[in-house]
């Protein structure tokens, strides 16, 4: 069955510390790979999506994603966190860019 | 570029009245989709549009509901005789006709059925 989990549903980091969200994914062929963010009260955004090529992508806002095929994952990362990067975070995967399947999504809370 | 505007925010109402949503896109984007999101989970896809037409609907999507796009701009979701489990964030994207272009996401309706 195509799924996608992220493992932890919240994940507290202090502010300036590196930060790793992860995302594994079952699906039947190599899919199309997309982190979201989602703020309170505003509408999800795109950081980052992965279609073929390079398999380190970059993102929007310093964030990158490295895409690994042997452990079907599409993990997180960016180097030093900031206190406006609280939000939730959500990984999806497809063969589209609009019919995708999402993870549940991990809150990531920053301490001051 | 004002972003993609829904209306109301929240909408509260009782078991078996009907609603309706309200969606704008980006004035460029040709195409609109409409998801669901309850809390703890990623959205789920219900519909798209290219321009006026309905290219894709989810199979889960039941005939209560109901989406329209007349003349290629605002969309309008319409929720018949709601129920309960119809309670969630509705939410409207756009991008424009390109294979894979990015999403534009609304920041959502929510609704609360009692």
């Amino acid at each position: 069955a195509q799924s996608v989990t992220q493992p932890d549903i919240h994940i507290t980091v202090s502010e300036g510390a590196s930060l790793e969200l992860r995302c594994n994914y079952s699906y039947g062929a190599t899919p199309y790979l997309f982190w979201y963010v989602q703020s309170p009260g505003q509408g999800l955004q795109l950081l980052l999506k992965y279609f073929s090529g390079d398999t380190l992508v970059q993102g929007i806002k310093g964030f990158e994603a490295e895409f690994k095929r042997s452990q079907s994952s599409f993990n997180l990362r960016k180097p030093s966190v900031h206190w406006s990067d609280a939000a939730e975070y959500f990984c999806a995967v497809g063969n589209s860019n609009y019919q995708l399947i999402w993870g549940a999504g991990t809150k990531l809370i920053i301490k001051p | 570029d004002t972003g993609v505007s829904q209306n109301p925010r929240h909408k509260i109402t009782k078991r078996g009245q009907n609603v309706t949503f309200r969606c704008d896109p980006i004035s460029e984007h040709n195409r609109l989709y409409w998801y669901r999101q309850t809390l703890g989970q990623g959205p789920e896809f219900l519909t798209y549009f290219q321009n006026e037409a309905q290219l894709e609907k989810s199979r889960l999507l039941s005939d209560r509901f109901s989406a329209e796009r007349p003349k290629g701009s605002f969309s309008t979701l319409e929720i018949q005789r709601t129920e309960q489990g119809d309670s969630a964030m509705y939410l409207c994207a756009s991008s424009l006709a390109h294979a894979n272009e990015k999403l534009f996401f609304g920041s959502g309706t929510q609704l609360s059925v009692l």
